[in-house]
């Protein structure tokens, strides 16, 4: 299947800096991409979808403030965290469908661990 | 966004019985429901689909029906194997073909 690259794969920051999280598609070209967190024994919570080349649509509920999303590249989206707080901590996670497998499967990243002390 | 309901959140298994789990969504407008599993510490794979357009699709030891009237959709595991031990999700796209909204995920385990 195709290839989503999550980078990096565990972080540690200190309360009240930003963070950075990459996801790639390696081998397929995705105008839209997806970011979702997941807490503990719970599920996959989208928060917003990525869009190449324009402004990311955010969930219900999810702060754009808080969590900035930068979709320059067909193949490279960009979620960060600004001003992390300890709540913040959670497990990242994006995915992206290629269009040329129409558009079904979806592949995710490997997640990123984040943690904010 | 759709809504996505799953259950039970866990199930425990003998290895050789079957495996149901059980999704509900709240969209109509939902036409596709994937199903993936989580290994532990691993990123989810796609098992199995369904399109709105079909009322069961099969492969192999892994069955997915679908009832569009009722909103709901199941995943039938077969002859169970220590190695389907994982956690299975659900989703539904809503309205919105290119957004899944998952389900709340079952913690399936089977026991030798």
């Amino acid at each position: 299947g195709a290839v989503v690259s999550q980078h990096p794969s565990r972080v540690i920051c200190k309360s009240g800096t930003s963070v950075k999280i990459e996801c790639r598609s390696l081998d397929f070209q995705a105008t839209t991409m997806f970011w979702y967190r997941q807490f503990p024994k719970k599920s996959l919570m989208l928060m917003a979808t990525s869009n190449e080349g324009s402004k990311a649509t955010y969930e219900q509920g999810v702060e754009k403030d808080k969590f900035l999303i930068n979709h320059a590249s067909l193949t490279l989206s960009t979620l960060t965290v600004t001003s992390a707080h300890p709540e913040d901590s959670s497990f990242y996670i994006c995915s992206a469908r290629d269009q040329g497998r129409g558009w079904t499967e979806a592949f995710f990243g490997q997640g990123t661990r984040l943690t904010v002390v | 966004g759709e809504n996505v309901e799953q259950h039970p959140s866990t199930l425990s298994v003998q290895e050789g019985d079957s495996a149901v789990i059980k999704c509900t969504y709240s969209d109509s407008a939902s036409n596709y429901f994937p199903w993936y599993k989580q290994e532990l510490g691993k990123r989810p794979q796609l098992i199995i689909d369904i399109r709105s357009n079909v009322g069961e699709k099969k492969d192999q030891r892994i069955a997915v029906t679908l009832n569009k009237t009722a909103k709901h959709f199941s995943l039938h595991i077969t002859e169970t194997q220590p190695e389907d031990s994982a956690v299975y999700f659900c989703a539904a796209t809503g309205y919105n073909f290119n957004k899944f909204y998952f389900g709340s995920g079952t913690k399936l385990n089977v026991k030798p």
